[in-house]
């Protein structure tokens, strides 16, 4: 599964949009970019996923780049509860194993 | 639905001690993980099980780590002897689509152990 960079960490303010940024420039066809967050003390939990077409749920909306080597997540207006370490993974939908491997993730600090 | 459960919460023991973590997944999903959360990092898979067989413990330090999954359904990850580095978050979670097949798999993550060794 390809590799994903993440900034580090990310402040916001409450109220307003959150957008984070994952380059995966190695991804190949058949990899989607999946995104989980991490609240402190729980384990993490599933936000959004997409393959080449921009996707929206309840929690969240994901933009992947045309050529499939970024995507960026945004939090349409934070809340303190969204204070949280994000993690982006590119993931092969053939995989055998499906597993889920993880990388450092960005740490959101969302402010009042 | 329940969620995963895992226990227990927290666990602190001696270095060179046994120590065991509990997981039960949720209901009807034929494929378990476990990871480790070692602080400041995210979670590294352990071993994954699909009902009752091992798919892939590459990662697993087999000569004090062992897990087991009888009948499919709970599971056991036992650590002997524990060493100082093993202090992490334990977490357990669970899939209801079998490996290989497309789109979300329906991860579900239990709220871990934390273990502590002194």
């Amino acid at each position: 599964d390809a590799k994903t960079t993440q900034p580090t960490s990310m402040d916001c303010a409450e109220g307003r949009a959150a957008n984070l940024p994952c380059n995966h420039s190695t991804i190949s066809g058949n990899e989607y970019v999946y995104w989980y967050r991490q609240i402190h003390s729980q384990g993490p939990q599933y936000i959004i996923h997409g393959l080449k077409n921009n996707e929206t749920n309840e929690m969240a909306s994901l933009i992947i780049t045309e050529d499939r080597k970024s995507s960026t997540l945004i939090l349409p207006h934070a809340t303190l509860r969204d204070t949280a370490v994000y993690y982006c993974i590119a993931r092969r939908i053939t995989s055998n194993t499906g597993k889920l491997i993880f990388g450092q993730g960005t740490t959101l600090q969302v402010k009042p | 639905e329940a969620g995963v459960a895992q226990s227990p919460r927290y666990k602190i023991i001696e270095k060179r001690q046994s120590v065991a973590f509990w997981c039960n997944p949720i209901s009807g999903h034929a494929t378990l993980y476990w990871y480790q959360q070692i602080l400041g990092q995210g979670p590294k898979l352990l071993i994954q099980f699909q009902n009752n067989g091992v798919v892939d413990d590459s990662q697993l330090p087999k000569d004090r780590f062992s897990a087991e999954r009888l009948k499919g359904v709970d599971s056991t990850l036992k650590i002997q002897p524990a060493k100082l580095e093993d202090s992490a978050v334990y977490l357990c979670a669970s899939s209801s689509v079998k490996s290989g097949a497309a789109a979300n798999y329906g991860y579900t993550f239990g709220s871990g152990t934390r273990l502590t060794v002194v």
